[in-house]
């Protein structure tokens, strides 16, 4: 089975732009997780998604949203890009909103330049 | 506020040797954590996971240690191997799932 896959896994934006950084959860798995991890740090939690209904969101502004559509997939949006933006932004899967365990991708890398 | 921390950035042992990475974290109210190995261009990926009802968990070649007392937790890894260089993740979870900020393993043969 394939795991959870992200993609694009590179980007490249300039300030101002807006992005979309998409999801695609392991087989099963209805509840997906955006993480945003700096260089030298660990994730930070953005959002969580379950059933399609935001469930959870991290101390980011509101420049950041998601969704998450009927087949479990995701979409991570960012607009007006800063350059504190510029991240490895993760992408978790699990198998529902109480199981913890969660199984990530390789991310997308985001340069905002 | 919350937070979970890493003791130490950066570990060095030598190729069979045992490894120990610790963490704190501050949420008396956490009832999971969980370990994560992140490898270069890769996300983190799950090694163990511990409840707050146990002081011990082992896997193989790993174990977790829960103090609840002093709000610390470590991992062990035994006979530590080349492909365990990596950097390593506390996370704790009381609601949303809260990370460290990563211990890096450098292994030498």
């Amino acid at each position: 089975d394939a795991g959870v896959t992200q993609s694009p896994t590179h980007l490249i934006k300039t300030r101002g732009q807006q992005v979309t950084l998409r999801c695609s959860p392991i087989s099963g798995h209805k509840s997906v997780s955006w993480y945003q991890q700096v260089l030298g740090q660990g994730p930070q939690f953005i959002f969580q998604y379950y059933e399609k209904e935001e469930r959870g969101r991290g101390n980011f502004p509101d420049r950041f949203s998601a969704r998450q559509f009927p087949n479990y997939s995701s979409e991570l949006n960012v607009n007006a890009l800063l350059l504190g933006d510029s991240a490895l932004y993760l992408c978790a899967s699990s198998l529902g909103l109480a199981r913890e365990k969660l199984f990530f991708g390789s991310g997308t890398q985001l340069s905002v330049l | 506020g919350e937070s979970v921390g890493l003791h130490l950035p950066t570990l060095s042992v030598q190729e069979g040797d045992n490894s120990i990475i610790n963490c704190a974290y501050s949420n008396s109210a956490s009832d999971y954590f969980i370990w994560y190995k992140q490898e270069s261009g890769k996300g983190p990926q799950f090694i163990i996971d511990i409840r707050s009802n146990m002081d011990k968990r082992q896997g193989q070649r790993v174990t977790v240690l829960l103090n609840k007392t002093v709000k610390h937790l470590s991992l062990q890894i035994a006979a530590t191997q080349p492909g365990d260089s990596a950097v390593y993740f506390c996370a704790e979870k009381g609601g949303k799932l809260i990370f460290g900020q990563g211990t890096e393993l450098s292994v030498k043969p």
